[in-house]
């Protein structure tokens, strides 16, 4: 069955440290793999998504991920963290076996502190 | 324009009230979703919309009961709602086709009393 990891509950960095949330996932196919941001009582806002290609994606707020199929990972970076970066992020996974179905990780809550 | 709106942002409501959740996009997506989220917990899914009919229903129970009017607009209809049921619940929309990204509403936080 498919799963999604994400092994910090919560990471404290400094602002304008740099950040790398881990995220692993288990899926027997090629996945199609999403960050998402979500700021408290907000919705979920996609950062980044990885489908195919280069495995190195760019996303929205300076972000980007690594998609590593040998170590079966896709952790999201960014090289100086803002205060404004301070919510929580969840790892998404989905594959053309599951059909329109996500599977989310259990979220990384991250703390900024200036 | 990857907006997806919600209607109301609050709800409170009795256990015997009736009250709809709405949600609506104008991407031009013929996916739409409705989840639950607890607190400090990743959204769960709910059901899925394709071409506005129903093609996942992940054995939600009875009192809720979804509706697609048409390819922009996804309703959620709650009855007799239990307090566990309180939480945010999302809206996404998305692309057909496997793999596209589900951009999300802002949800609506319902309170049962």
């Amino acid at each position: 069955a498919q799963s999604v990891t994400q092994p910090d509950i919560h990471i404290t960095v400094s602002e304008g440290a740099s950040l790398e949330l881990r995220c692993n996932y288990s899926y027997g196919a090629t996945p199609y793999l999403f960050w998402y941001v979500q700021s408290p009582g907000q919705g979920l806002q996609l950062l980044l998504k990885y489908f195919s290609g280069d495995t190195l994606v760019q996303g929205i707020k300076g972000f980007e991920a690594e998609f590593k199929r040998s170590q079966s990972s896709f952790n999201l970076r960014k090289p100086s963290v803002h205060w404004s970066d301070a919510a929580e992020y969840f790892c998404a996974v989905g594959s053309p076996e599951y059909g329109n179905k996500l599977v989310f990780g259990a979220g990384t809550i991250l703390r900024v502190k200036s | 324009d990857t907006e997806v709106t919600q209607t109301p942002k609050h709800l409170v409501m009795g256990m015997t009230n009736k009250k709809s959740l709405k949600c609506e996009q104008h991407m031009g997506h013929r996916a739409m979703y409705w989840y639950k989220q607890k607190a400090k917990k990743p959204p769960e899914l709910m059901f899925v919309y394709s071409y506005e009919k129903l093609s996942i229903n992940e054995s939600v129970p009875s009192r809720f009961s979804p509706e697609c009017p048409n390819s922009s607009l996804l309703n959620l209809h709650l009855h007799a709602l239990q307090p566990e049921d309180s939480a945010l619940y999302l809206c996404a929309s998305s692309q057909l086709q496997t793999g596209w990204a589900q951009y999300f509403g802002p949800g609506t936080r319902l309170t049962v009393l």
